[in-house]
């Protein structure tokens, strides 16, 4: 199976700064990289597939890249509505697996 | 407006069975891959299983830790997907999503859709 490899585990942040996440494969995994957002409550949403394409509705402040096996997820300027637990999903091959979680709180 | 509703949830004792359901609408269904995902109690996500749709021969992959205990099923004609859960363990204890593969023109991209989930607790 791909091991995902996330970190930070935790984030504190204040606002309008720039946030970096990052997801380590343990394999070539291609571009075929997911990242989701949960805020408190609510059920994961898709951010950002293909590692770089934004899903629907996303704000252009968010963006993601990859250098070799190591992704990240950028957030330009960090707004309120941001906090919450980002996770980053091969979608290489099943067994589908995700990074453990990145919880972002504001500073 | 994509809607999936997760049902079947609740408190079972070890080694019961519990079988969830998913009801869904706004997309098409029956040409969807669709796939059950669990959140523990310590937020970590974990795929279960995944089937895909007739034009694949409804193929089935599953998680190999639940392989065995835990079957994957559909019905295109209710729009549903299923999750029979047996043998239940303690470690089974989580909140449980139906959601579908986004496919792009590339290949699988996310799970662009998710339900609000089902808790399930397993417990003496």
């Amino acid at each position: 199976d791909i091991q995902m490899t996330q970190s930070p585990a935790s984030l504190s942040a204040s606002l309008e700064e720039i946030v970096t996440i990052t997801c380590q494969a343990s394999q070539n995994i291609g571009n075929w990289l997911a990242w989701y957002q949960q805020k408190p409550g609510k059920s994961p949403q898709l951010l950002i597939y293909g590692t770089t394409s934004l899903a629907d509705g996303v704000p252009s402040r968010f963006s993601g890249s990859r250098s070799g096996t190591q992704y990240s997820l950028k957030i330009s300027r960090l707004q309120v509505e941001d906090i919450g637990i980002y996770y980053c999903q091969q979608a290489s091959s099943t067994p589908w697996t995700f990074g453990g979680g990145t919880k972002l709180e504001l500073k | 407006e994509v809607q999936l509703v997760e049902t079947g949830g609740g408190l079972v004792q070890p080694g019961n069975s519990l079988k969830l359901s998913c009801a869904t609408s706004g997309f098409t269904f029956s040409t969807a891959w669709m796939n059950w995902i669990r959140q523990t109690p310590g937020k970590r996500l974990e795929w279960l299983a995944q089937i895909e749709d007739k034009s694949n021969n409804y193929f089935i992959s599953y998680l190999e830790s639940v392989k065995g205990r835990f079957t994957i099923s559909r019905d295109d004609s209710k729009s549903s997907v299923y999750l029979q859960m047996n043998n239940l363990k303690e470690e089974d204890t989580a909140i449980y999503y139906c959601t579908p593969l986004q496919l792009t023109t590339e290949g699988p991209g996310g799970f662009d859709f998710w339900g609000p989930g089902t808790m399930v607790t397993v417990s003496s």
